[in-house]
């Protein structure tokens, strides 16, 4: 089955800087990768998603790059604000979405 | 239009005793899914089902769980003679059918499982 390793578990950055999250996977049938945003307590969110037909897509102050060759793909979000704090997932699916164990990203003012 | 609902929200159970977690997908949705969250880690799938039918549950232990979506009314997660290692979160996504198993999910609150 689809194994998703994520990394790191844990991201501190200064307001104003960028946070790089990245995954790899496994299964090459993959297809739809989708990230997550969980703030404690809270039902995860989807922020943004890329399709395997695609490289990179972006929305504002997020982008997500996907290199299908290398099976790895990365969460980027510049000029950080303290809301972005969260635990942030990233998820690979064919057919049953396969998750990363997460990122708590802590964004210091 | 509703988001996914779930309830109870927060539910408290004895060791031995039974849970039922209920889920009513987002209008229009016929697939749902059910995962698992511990403390600190990310959503463990159990369970796909459509209407009357379970797809896949490969992520669902053999014994004590069971998952069920009827024709009419929410899908019900149970979990039998609960132990403490079933204290967890447990969220349930569905999407439409035309976004099928490669479409967006959207996720309920979920329901936090406290076995006593």
């Amino acid at each position: 089955g689809e194994n998703v390793e994520q990394h790191p578990s844990t991201l501190s950055v200064q307001e104003g800087d960028s946070a790089v999250i990245k995954c790899t996977y496994s299964d090459s049938a993959s297809n739809y990768f989708p990230w997550y945003k969980q703030e404690l307590g809270k039902r995860p969110q989807l922020i943004i998603d890329i399709r395997s037909n695609v490289g990179e897509k972006k929305d504002q102050r997020i982008a997500v790059t996907l290199n299908k060759t290398a099976k790895h793909f990365s969460l980027h979000i510049t000029e950080t604000q303290p809301e972005d704090s969260a635990v942030y997932f990233c998820a690979a699916r064919s057919y049953i979405p396969t998750f990363g164990r997460g990122t708590s990203l802590i964004v210091h003012p | 239009n509703a988001g996914v609902m779930q309830n109870p929200r927060h539910l408290v159970r004895r060791r031995g005793q039974e849970a039922r977690l209920r889920c009513s997908p987002m209008k229009g949705h016929s697939h749902v899914y059910w995962y698992r969250q511990l403390p600190e880690e990310g959503l463990k799938f159990m369970v796909y089902l459509q209407k009357e039918n379970i797809i896949d549950e490969s992520g669902m232990p053999k014994e004590r769980f069971s998952a069920e979506f009827p024709k009419e009314g929410p899908s019900i997660l149970r979990i039998q003679q609960v132990v403490r290692g079933d204290s967890a979160a447990y969220f349930c996504a569905s999407s439409p059918p035309a976004g099928g198993p490669s479409g967006e999910q959207f996720f309920g609150p979920g329901t936090r499982l406290t076995v006593l």
